[in-house]
């Protein structure tokens, strides 16, 4: 069964800054998706990563994907406090999902 | 076109009482899951189907009965309620052919 885990759980960063959000699973994923949630709202998809090597951007985000190592990453470049919210990644067609990473970005 | 549409939003029920959360999708999507999420925790898979008359277990089935007699529809029935019950419930659907899942707007259940 799939497990998925996501670190740091918590990160406090200031604008301007960069920083990557790690995302680990157990078994054979094929894709990995990243999600966005703002508090008290639903879930909003950012990225799926379907191969190895994959990757992808959106405007200060970018996700990749190394499936030999089992490992997604989220990179946030130059942050805005409009990116506070909270990230999971997310494996399997089922959609297991890690915990979470509750970012907050301060001025 | 209104995507995935989850009723009630809210809900108070008390402990032993049964209820059923609503889930109704327009885009004929094949996929559909339930999922929990509790305070400061990530989300949880109840139950899910790959189509009409198939469901099967996720990661926290108990408590929990589902059907899906049309592509639409994907209720969840909580039997007797119970307090560990207290979360907010997700709805979500894709189609076989494509990978991002569209999420409904959530159920917030209290039982007391």
């Amino acid at each position: 069964e799939l497990k998925v885990e996501q670190n740091p759980l918590f990160l406090s960063m200031q604008e301007g800054k960069n920083y990557t959000i790690y995302c680990n699973y157990s078994t054979t994923s094929d894709r990995l998706y990243w999600y966005r949630q703002d508090p008290g709202k639903s879930l909003e998809s950012l990225f799926v990563l379907l191969s190895n090597g994959a990757v992808k951007q959106e405007g200060r985000l970018m996700a990749s994907l190394d499936t030999k190592a089992r490992l997604s990453t989220l990179h946030i470049t130059a942050a805005v406090h409009d990116l506070s919210a909270t990230y999971f990644c997310a494996g399997d067609d089922k959609l297991i999902f890690g915990t979470g990473t509750r970012l907050q970005v301060f001025p | 076109n209104a995507g995935v549409t989850q009723t009630p939003k809210f809900q108070v029920l008390k402990t032993g009482q049964s209820m059923t959360l609503q889930c109704a999708q327009d885009m004929n999507h094949e996929y559909m899951s339930w999922y929990r999420q509790d305070p400061g925790m990530g989300l949880r898979l109840i139950h899910y189907s790959v189509g009409a008359g198939i469901t099967d277990q996720g990661e926290v089935p108990n408590g929990y009965n589902v059907s899906r007699s049309t592509t639409e529809d994907f209720p969840l029935r909580l039997l007797s309620a119970a307090p560990s019950q207290t979360s907010v419930y997700f709805c979500a659907s894709r189609s076989t052919g494509a990978y991002g899942y569209t999420f409904g707007s959530g159920t917030r259940l209290t039982v007391v």
